[in-house]
């Protein structure tokens, strides 16, 4: 059973078309999470929610947004891909408390042409 | 800010010990965790250690803590095939958030 579900697995878009990137979760957790992963690099936190509060990461570029309109769901939109934006992109989620074990979806891979 | 390091890559035979080793700098980590990532998914939680302990042993998966020196080493026991993969070294300091290390690739060959 998916607990962390991402759509769609691969994605294509043109440089500088506009691309949001979907994350569902039945977990019911409090906190979901935005990565950026490039190949051979760790996953690099864009931003997370805690609840509705958004917490942007202080080098996350304007480029990149979210939202989070209820507990299940968050998007990531990228408003102008440029090149170097083509990356893995994974959504996590946890409880928000002591341990924080992180569960991550699959990811969505991102090509920008 | 913090930082996690890990060795790019270890290659073993099956039924051998694999040690894949973590430095990092955060002196006021509280947990600090191992996820696998397969190809082409997500990364998985493997096992985690709280900084106040010095060992964990979870089946075939030891974690060390060596908090002085701020090292962590994952050992896993009687590789396989399946264990092949990418291990990544994390650390959770204080309110902050998880920071990775940029994994090790382990590579067990038959």
């Amino acid at each position: 059973d998916a607990m962390v579900i991402q759509n769609p697995r691969y994605q294509v878009t043109q440089f500088g078309k506009p691309v949001t990137l979907s994350c569902s979760q039945t977990l019911n957790h409090n906190v979901m999470y935005w990565y950026q992963q490039k190949s051979s690099q760790a996953p690099k936190l864009l931003f997370h929610y805690y609840d509705k509060d958004f917490n942007n990461e202080a080098d996350t570029p304007d480029n990149f947004q979210s939202r989070r309109p209820n507990t299940s769901f968050c998007f990531l939109d990228i408003r102008s891909p440029g090149l170097g934006d083509a990356a893995m992109y994974l959504c996590a989620t946890s409880g928000g408390q002591g341990v924080e074990k992180l569960f991550f979806g699959s990811g969505t891979q991102l090509s920008v042409l | 800010g913090e930082d996690v390091e890990q060795s790019l890559f270890l290659s073993v035979r099956e039924g051998d010990s694999s040690v894949i080793n973590c430095t990092y700098t955060d002196s006021s980590s509280t947990y600090l965790y191992w996820y696998k990532q397969e190809p082409g998914a997500g990364l998985q939680l493997l096992t985690y250690i709280f900084s106040n302990m010095d060992m964990k042993q979870d089946q075939r998966l030891t974690v060390l803590l060596n908090k002085k020196d701020k090292h962590l080493s994952l050992r896993i026991a009687d590789t396989q095939t399946g264990d092949s993969a990418i291990y990544f070294c994390a650390e959770k300091g204080g309110y902050s958030t998880l920071t990775f290390g940029k994994g090790t690739m382990l590579l067990v060959s038959p």
